[in-house]
């Protein structure tokens, strides 16, 4: 089973959607959480760090539920431009800060 | 401005040949990683470094060698030995891990192809 685990998509909705990802985690002793962004063929770059009570920024809100060990990323309202890979990461406890990506899911807006 | 460069951005590679990877960061930073990326996949260690002269090996870290002599750099050496090279490398540093954040910051990657 892999570490941290997406849906790989693709997504494809309107621009105006509200589009949803989830992501699962193994390992419990999972400490910091994040959602990063990859456009293609470009360097991964954070949108948000995820808190246990959730945050939002701007028309992203994460969610992390640590009993069931998953990551949620609403984003309302859907622009063209954020087609993109998302990438669910997260950090172990005590593990030197190593990132663990998952595969990422990609999202497609058309107009 | 600070950052991470790494260069070249396009690499071609024979086959049976080492290729080095640059990374250079004036971020000050104390970490560095080596990560590699396959279409369709996330990213998965290679290599990382804590402190200069000292490094350890990630989950992929066969057929790849590295060397931290400088805070500021940290090469990574593809060599024949790593059978399916093709991929991209992305380079990371960030601040050191007893301050409790995780900020990472990326290089812009370099994409080899075996030819």
């Amino acid at each position: 089973r892999k570490e941290v685990e997406q849906d790989p998509g693709p997504f494809n909705v309107p621009e105006g959607a509200t589009v949803a990802f989830n992501c699962t985690y193994s390992n419990s002793a999972s400490q910091s959480f994040f959602w990063y962004r990859q456009d293609c063929r470009k360097e991964p770059k954070l949108l948000m760090s995820v808190y246990s009570s959730g945050n939002e920024d701007g028309r992203f809100t994460a969610q992390l539920n640590r009993a069931s060990q998953y990551i949620s990323l609403l984003i309302r309202d859907s622009k063209l431009s954020d087609s993109a890979t998302y990438l669910c990461v997260v950090t172990i406890s005590g593990n030197t800060g190593k990132l663990i990506f998952g595969q990422g899911t990609t999202l497609q807006v058309k107009p | 401005d600070g950052g991470i460069t790494q260069s070249p951005k396009y690499l071609f590679r024979k086959e049976g040949q080492n290729v080095t990877l640059s990374c250079e960061q004036n971020l000050n930073h104390d970490a560095m990683y080596w990560y590699r990326q396959d279409p369709g996949q996330g990213l998965r260690l290679i290599y990382y470094s804590q402190i200069v002269n000292d490094f350890q090996k990630g989950d992929i870290a066969e057929g790849y060698s590295v060397s931290r002599e400088k805070k500021e750099s940290f090469p990574l050496t593809v060599t024949s030995a790593q059978k399916n090279p093709t991929a991209f490398y992305l380079c990371a540093s960030s601040i050191p891990t007893g301050t409790g954040k995780v900020g990472y910051t990326f290089g812009s990657g370099t994409r080899l192809t075996v030819v």
